[in-house]
C-alpha cells in the first residue's frame, strides 16, 4: 500500500524557514516523480513544485521560485521542501503527492494527509 | 501558465440527480492531460479521472470525464450522499501544472 506521511509544519514568523519532509513507503520511491501541492485555508489547490526520479530536474510555481527548494533522498525514501523567506500568503496545508505513473506527465494518484504551515507574527 | 476556470462555483442538487461540472482552459491542454479530483473537508484530494476520461482505480462508473482541447466536463450520473464534496480539475500538460478553483456540489 502506498503511504505518504508529511511532517515538519508549524507556526513560523514572516521571513522564517522550515523544512517539510515526506516519508514514502509501499512503492519503489526512486522510480517516481514527486510533487508538493499546497492549499491555503478555505482556498483551492496550488501546485508548488515537482522533482524527477534522480533529483536532476526540478520545477516550481513562479510564486515560490528562489525561496523554496524541493529535494529528495532515494536512500531514505524521503521527499523534502525547504521553505525560506516565508510570507503570510504561504500559510497552507502542504501535501506530498506521487504520480499515478512514473512519467512527468501524470496525474497525482496518491496523496499524504498534509502538514500545516502557518506564517504569522 | 494555463488558467483553468471551473463552473459553476456551487451546484445545489439532490441525491439521485445528475451533476455536470465544467472546466475551461485558457489554452489547449495537449494530449488531454487533464485530471479531476474530489476533496471532502479535512481530507486530501482523491483522484477520480485522469487523461480527461479514464477512471482511476476504485472509482465508481457513475463518474465520467469527457472533453479535449480547452473544454472538459466531469459528469456524475446519479449523485450518492457521499458525492457531496468539492471537485477540482488539474492540467499536467504544461508546467507549471495548475488547478481550477473548484466546484462545490452541495445538497
Amino acid at each position: 500500500e502506498v503511504q505518504l506521511v508529511e511532517s515538519g509544519g508549524g507556526l513560523v514568523q514572516p521571513g522564517g524557514s522550515l523544512r517539510l519532509s515526506c516519508a514514502a513507503s509501499g512503492f519503489t520511491f526512486s522510480t517516481y516523480w514527486m510533487t508538493w501541492v499546497r492549499q491555503a485555508p478555505g482556498k483551492g489547490l496550488e501546485w508548488v513544485a515537482n522533482i524527477n526520479q534522480d533529483g536532476s530536474e526540478k520545477y516550481y510555481v513562479d510564486s515560490v521560485k528562489g525561496r523554496f527548494t524541493i529535494s529528495r533522498d532515494n536512500a531514505k525514501n524521503s521527499l523534502y521542501l525547504q521553505v525560506n523567506s516565508l510570507r503570510v500568503e504561504d500559510t497552507a496545508v502542504y501535501y506530498c503527492a506521487r504520480g499515478l505513473s512514473s512519467s512527468w506527465h501524470t496525474a497525482e494518484g496518491y496523496w499524504g494527509q498534509g502538514t500545516l504551515v502557518t506564517v504569522s507574527s | 501558465e494555463i488558467v483553468l476556470t471551473q463552473s459553476p462555483g456551487t451546484l445545489s442538487l439532490s441525491p439521485g440527480e445528475r451533476a455536470t461540472l465544467s472546466c475551461r482552459a485558457s489554452q489547449s491542454v495537449s494530449s488531454s492531460y487533464l485530471a479531476w479530483y474530489q476533496q471532502k473537508p479535512g481530507q486530501a484530494p482523491r483522484l477520480l479521472i485522469y487523461g480527461a476520461s479514464s477512471r482511476a482505480t476504485g472509482i465508481p462508473d457513475r463518474f465520467s470525464g469527457s472533453g479535449s482541447g480547452t473544454d472538459f466536463t466531469l459528469t456524475i450520473s446519479r449523485l450518492e450522499p457521499e458525492d457531496f464534496a468539492v471537485y477540482c480539475c488539474q492540467q499536467y500538460a504544461t508546467s507549471p501544472w495548475t488547478f481550477g478553483q473548484g466546484t462545490k456540489v452541495e445538497i
